[in-house]
């Protein structure tokens, strides 16, 4: 039973740049979260998602930020026009339901804007 | 955003029995307490939750107090493999607010 995956694990960007991250969950999992983790900082919540709805993205940056999980494929987080500030790990969870109590992490995408 | 609060680091000697403070004075009836585990620059990982009563699993313990307000993550024996930033969470609605957690350094 493979855990959540994520691709790349490191990613390079020059500014300006568009940075997709792809997050496929744990199999049976049908709701997705996104965590962006700063140097040094805990994970700051970005966005919740089920199959083809985003339930929640209170976390999310107004402008630049984007996430969908389309019914087939892998959840996506895509971040548009990218800046130095955008580096980050970016870690995905997934879970069963809404009422799960645990939350599968990913090993997280780490990108770099230079 | 985090409704809790720890201490920012601990030792523990290899061992022995690592205890882990948390704070959630601001917590509502039905909150659950979660402690999740970050080993390096890996993803969170699950130890435990609770809603009122102590509970305890393969990995570790958790004690919350009677009245709610505050909770005591135990490791039993800690191993250099448990350093960790260690993070008590306290659900709102879909969201886990991490905090900055506890770095915990187990010491041979």
């Amino acid at each position: 039973n493979a855990g959540v995956m994520q691709n790349p694990r490191h990613l390079v960007r020059r500014r300006g740049q568009e940075a997709r991250l792809r997050c496929s969950p744990m199999k049976g999992h049908s709701h997705v979260y996104w965590y962006r983790q700063l140097p040094e900082e805990g994970l700051k919540f970005m966005v919740y998602l089920q199959k083809e709805n985003i339930i929640d993205e209170s976390g999310m940056p107004k402008e630049r930020f984007s996430a969908e999980f389309p019914k087939e494929g892998p959840s996506i987080l895509r971040i548009q026009q990218v800046v130095r500030g955008d580096s980050a790990a970016y870690f995905c969870a997934s879970s069963p339901g809404q009422g799960a109590h645990e939350q599968y992490f990913g090993p997280g995408t780490r990108l770099t804007v230079t | 955003d985090a409704k809790t609060t720890q201490p920012p680091s601990m030792d523990c000697a290899e061992g022995r029995a690592a205890n882990l403070p948390c704070n959630h004075s601001t917590i509502s009836g039905n909150e659950y307490v979660y402690w999740y585990r970050q080993i390096h620059s890996q993803g969170p990982q699950y130890i435990i939750h609770g809603l009122k009563n102590n509970e305890t699993n393969e990995m570790a313990s958790l004690i919350i107090t009677e009245d709610r307000k505050s909770s005591t993550l135990i490791l039993p024996h800690a191993t250099l493999r448990d350093t960790a930033v260690y993070y008590c969470i306290v659900r709102q609605d879909n969201q886990f607010y991490f905090g900055t957690g506890t770095s915990l350094t187990v010491i041979p």
